[in-house]
C-alpha cells in the first residue's frame, strides 16, 4: 500500500480482556516500530523490529505486552489482561534501513479499556 | 534518563506571521533530530530533519536550527497558514541504522485567522 496501515482504527474492550493490534508497514521497509501515545502526551517507544534481528523490546511497559512480526512484514501488538491505564493511541511506524531515522507513521489504533 | 522536552505546550500566532517552536534535548550523544507534525486523528508526519554536523537546515517555509552547545532545537515556520495548526513534536535519534525515536511532549500550534 501507499502508507502504513493499522487496524482496527478504534478498539473498545473490557478490563481483563486481551487485544491484538495490527500494523502493515510500507512495502520494502525493513524496520518497524510501535509507539504509544497517551492523551495529550508525546510518543513513548514500545518495541522495534529490524529485519531478522532480535527485536528491541526495551520500551514494553510490562510482560502483558508482546509483539510479533511475521515474514518481515505485518506486525501484531498483543496486550493481555488489559488495564485502564493501557488506554491510549498505539502508533506503528516503518522505515528503510538507509541510515536515517525517517519513520513513516500510521494513523494509529485508539484503544479504550473500560 | 534520556528525555526530550518542549518549553511551551501551546502557541498561538496570527495567520501570515512566523512561528518558532522550541525543544530541549538531554542526550548529548544524539546525532539526528526530526520535527514531526501531528494533526488531529492522524499519525505524526515528517516535516524536516537535521544531523548534528549541521546547525541549520531549510525546507519549504520551515527552518530547523540546532544548537549543540546548549542542546536546543527549534522549528521556524514562515508565513503561517491555517493548515499549519497542529501539534508539533521534536524527536532525537541516531544516524547509524534505523533507530527508535525519543519524542518530546509536543507543542500545540494554533493559527488564528
Amino acid at each position: 500500500g501507499a502508507g502504513v496501515s493499522q487496524s482496527p482504527s478504534n478498539k473498545v474492550t473490557e478490563k481483563g480482556k486481551d487485544v491484538e493490534l495490527r500494523c502493515d508497514p510500507i512495502s520494502g521497509h525493513t524496520a518497524l516500530y510501535w509507539y504509544r501515545q497517551s492523551l495529550g502526551q508525546g510518543l513513548e517507544f514500545l518495541i522495534y523490529f529490524q529485519g531478522n534481528s532480535a527485536p528491541d523490546k526495551s520500551g514494553l511497559p510490562s510482560d502483558r505486552f508482546s509483539a510479533e512480526r511475521t515474514g518481515g512484514s505485518v506486525s501484531t501488538l498483543t496486550i493481555q489482561r488489559t488495564q485502564q491505564e493501557d488506554s491510549a493511541v498505539y502508533l506503528c511506524a516503518s522505515s528503510l534501513t538507509s541510515g536515517n531515522g525517517d519513520q513513516y507513521f500510521g494513523a494509529g489504533t485508539r484503544l479504550s479499556v473500560l | 534518563g534520556e528525555s526530550v522536552g518542549l518549553h511551551l505546550p501551546t502557541l498561538s500566532v496570527q495567520e501570515g506571521d512566523n512561528s518558532i517552536i522550541n525543544c530541549a534535548y538531554s542526550n548529548s550523544a544524539s546525532d539526528y533530530f526530526i520535527w514531526y507534525k501531528q494533526e488531529s486523528g492522524k499519525g505524526p508526519q515528517f516535516i524536516i530533519d537535521i544531523r548534528s554536523n549541521m546547525d541549520k537546515r531549510q525546507g519549504q517555509r520551515v527552518t530547523v536550527l540546532l544548537n549543540k552547545t546548549v542542546k536546543h532545537l527549534s522549528l521556524q515556520i514562515a508565513a503561517t497558514q491555517p493548515g499549519d495548526s497542529a501539534v508539533y513534536f521534536c524527536a532525537e535519534s541516531f544516524i547509524q541504522g534505523a533507530q527508535k525515536l525519543v519524542f518530546g511532549q509536543g507543542t500545540r500550534l494554533t493559527i488564528n485567522p
